[in-house]
């Protein structure tokens, strides 16, 4: 249980363009919903918080207009990189965890997306 | 606000020996604390964790961690490496209460024939 997927795995897209990364929790409602990049050989860097049917929380330094994020129900959460850039070339993992529960204080992460801007 | 320090970016162990990743976090409160691994463009894969009671924990592929009050710290460890253990470790904490994890900068494990 507890099955968090991405789509998609990987992308490639040219500077400018913007491209759309989904995030599914398959066998479970999740009430919070994470978003974080990862540099290569760096550790995970929590980009924004998100809550079903409300605003994501950014961390600071995140751009807000930058990394558009809706989390629209409880089983998918959407991170837009709008006009993408080389520099945001990076791997963009999501997690998602129930509100209650004993697994509440966990996270389960998705496998990850491969985001590479020409 | 909280900070995880791991030990050593990098640590090679023989087939067989012991494993120890060390993770200390910096709380007045005990957190939540968590070992996850991760395998070359992959996402994170819970080891173990701690929330409350009983302070040796184990977990899956044959880890343990300890929590120790006294010490902030909640190391990893494995009695005898594989070869498919190589991959990189992160250790996190969460605070009661609050919904965010904190991770470490990550342990790269390396394990030689």
């Amino acid at each position: 249980g507890a099955v968090v997927s991405q789509h998609p795995s990987w992308v490639i897209c040219k500077s400018g363009t913007s491209v759309k990364i989904e995030c599914r929790s398959l066998d479970f409602q999740a009430t919070t919903m994470f978003w974080y990049r990862q540099f290569p050989k760096q550790s995970l860097m929590l980009m924004a918080t998100s809550n079903e049917g409300s605003k994501a929380t950014y961390e600071q330094g995140v751009e807000k207009d930058k990394f558009l994020i809706n989390h629209a129900s409880l089983t998918l959460s959407t991170l837009t990189v709008t006009s993408a850039h080389p520099e945001d070339s990076s791997f963009y993992i999501c997690s998602a965890s129930f509100s209650s529960g004993p697994a509440y204080n966990e996270q389960f992460f998705g496998p990850g997306t491969r985001l590479t801007v020409l | 606000a909280q900070s995880v320090t791991q030990l050593g970016s990098h640590v090679s162990v023989s087939e067989g020996a012991l494993v120890l990743l060390r993770c200390n976090y910096s709380s007045s409160v005990p957190p939540y604390l968590f070992w996850y691994v991760q395998y070359p463009n992959q996402g994170l894969q819970l080891l173990l964790k701690y929330t409350t009671g009983a302070t040796l924990v184990k977990g899956i592929n044959g880890f343990e961690a300890e929590f120790k009050k006294s010490e902030t710290s909640f190391h990893l460890t494995k009695p005898s490496a594989h070869m498919s253990d190589a991959a990189e470790y992160f250790c996190a904490v969460r605070e009661s209460g609050y919904s965010t994890l904190t991770f470490g900068k990550g342990t790269m494990l390396l394990v030689s024939p």
